[in-house]
């Protein structure tokens, strides 16, 4: 049974750039959730897609957008990049909305140059 | 305002010894209380949760954590480190899953 999966593990960027990052939740799994964690900071609530829709949101710019698929998948983007974008983002899924449990990738390492 | 505090950004112990980590929270209705560990490198891992009934929870590993509301904390604690358990710890606090807001984190350095 293959948890959350998430690609790529590491990219880099330049500023002003588009970024998009990838994520397969938890087979059987319907709901994703997008979290930013800076160095050395906890990790912050980007949004949660449920049904193909962007269902909650946290306090993000509109650079920052998303998608679910079909299949349960979602696609992270972040449009005209800064320096302070560089970060691990980490995907969360889990079974419906207002779980108990969800379970995190191994996130993506985004750095900025 | 909703915020999860954990003040001690760095502990060190020695393997074999005692373990508390501190978690106090900011939360408008009755939350559902949350500890993860991160390794380098990786993603979160979770440790136990509380959402109502006894207050001291069991996780895995050998953790458990007890919930005062009149103290607005829910720390982690460990009998007996092991080096293995080295590594970043968050508390995290929300209505359930959703929206989970957390920590700044405590590294845990584990000394033979």
């Amino acid at each position: 049974d293959a948890g959350v999966t998430q690609s790529p593990t590491h990219l880099i960027k330049t500023r002003g750039q588009q970024v998009t990052l990838r994520c397969s939740p938890k087979s059987g799994h319907d709901t994703v959730s997008w979290y930013q964690q800076a160095l050395g900071q906890g990790p912050q609530f980007i949004f949660q897609y449920y049904e193909e829709e962007e269902r909650q949101r946290g306090n993000f710019p509109d650079r920052f957008s998303g998608h679910q698929f079909p299949n349960y998948s979602s696609e992270l983007n972040v449009n005209a990049l800064l320096l302070g974008d560089s970060a691990l983002y980490l995907c969360a899924s889990s079974l419906g909305l207002a779980t108990d449990t969800q379970y995190f990738g191994p996130g993506t390492r985004l750095t900025v140059l | 305002a909703q915020s999860v505090t954990q003040p001690d950004i760095h502990i060190t112990v020695s393997e074999g010894a005692s373990l508390e980590l501190r978690c106090n929270y900011s939360y408008g209705a009755t939350p559902y209380l949350f500890w993860y560990v991160q390794s380098p490198g990786q993603g979160l891992q979770l440790l136990l949760k509380y959402f109502s009934g006894d207050t001291l929870v069991q996780g895995i590993k050998g953790f458990e954590a007890e919930f005062k509301r009149s103290q607005s904390s829910f720390n982690l604690r460990k009998p007996s480190v092991h080096w293995s358990d080295a590594a970043e710890y968050f508390c995290a606090v929300g209505r359930n899953t959703d929206k989970l807001i957390f920590g700044t984190g405590t590294r845990l350095q584990v000394f033979p």
